[in-house]
């Protein structure tokens, strides 16, 4: 079992749609939570860090379930231009050099 | 404001070629540095990190080597390419403070072995 599981996709939602992708870790000892934006053939971008209250940046918000082991990212109002793979990372140790990359969500946002 | 530099952006090789891949950060000191490699369609792979000069870790065994000769270069090289090694590598630093601090990545070179 991979230590940071996502649904692989692709979803394929139309402009203006809500979608939620989820993420599971197995490692208990996780401390950290981001999610990475990564478009076709670039480097990943971080979108945001994941908080235990949950936090929200203008269309996006992210939570995290820390009993469940589950983090999730929401995106409202979905734009063309947020068609992208989403990573969901997991940190852990000191230094974060226990980082573990989820494999990735592909998006296609449709007009 | 911090920056990191990956050069080049692509690089074509024959097997059993040397390679040496560099990465610099500026706007910041003692960064944590790491190299990174995708295969196509799949996840990133940690190869090595570092926390300081002359310190590297290596995560995963295999014919690449890194180094970090100056506090914000990092550097990472092979005597032999393998036609396994094709990828996209990317190098990325964080501040220092533990886990909370998010990694940021360079453009990322793509290597293809021939």
């Amino acid at each position: 079992r991979k230590e940071v599981e996502q649904d692989p996709g692709p979803f394929n939602v139309p402009e203006g749609a809500t979608v939620a992708f989820n993420c599971t870790y197995s490692n208990s000892a996780s401390q950290s939570f981001f999610w990475y934006r990564q478009d076709c053939r670039k480097e990943p971008k971080l979108l945001m860090s994941v908080y235990s209250s949950g936090n929200e940046d203008g269309r996006f918000t992210a939570q995290l379930n820390r009993a469940s082991q589950y983090i999730s990212l929401l995106i409202r109002d979905s734009k063309l231009s947020d068609s992208a793979t989403y990573l969901c990372v997991v940190s852990r140790g000191t230094g974060g050099f226990k980082t573990i990359f989820g494999a990735g969500t592909r998006l296609f946002v449709k007009a | 404001s911090q920056t990191i530099h990956q050069w080049p952006a692509t690089l074509v090789q024959p097997v059993g070629s040397p390679l040496s891949l560099e990465c610099t950060v500026e706007g910041t000191s003692n960064p944590n540095l790491y190299w990174y490699r995708q295969a196509a369609g799949r996840g990133l792979q940690l190869l090595f990190y570092s926390v300081g000069i002359g310190q590297i870790s290596s995560e995963v065994p295999q014919n690449l080597s890194a180094s970090r000769p100056q506090d914000r270069q990092f550097i990472l090289s092979s005597k032999k390419l393998l036609l396994s090694d094709s990828g996209f590598y990317l190098c990325a630093w964080s501040l220092r403070g533990g886990v909370r601090q998010p990694q940021h990545f360079g453009d990322g070179t793509r290597l293809s072995i021939l």
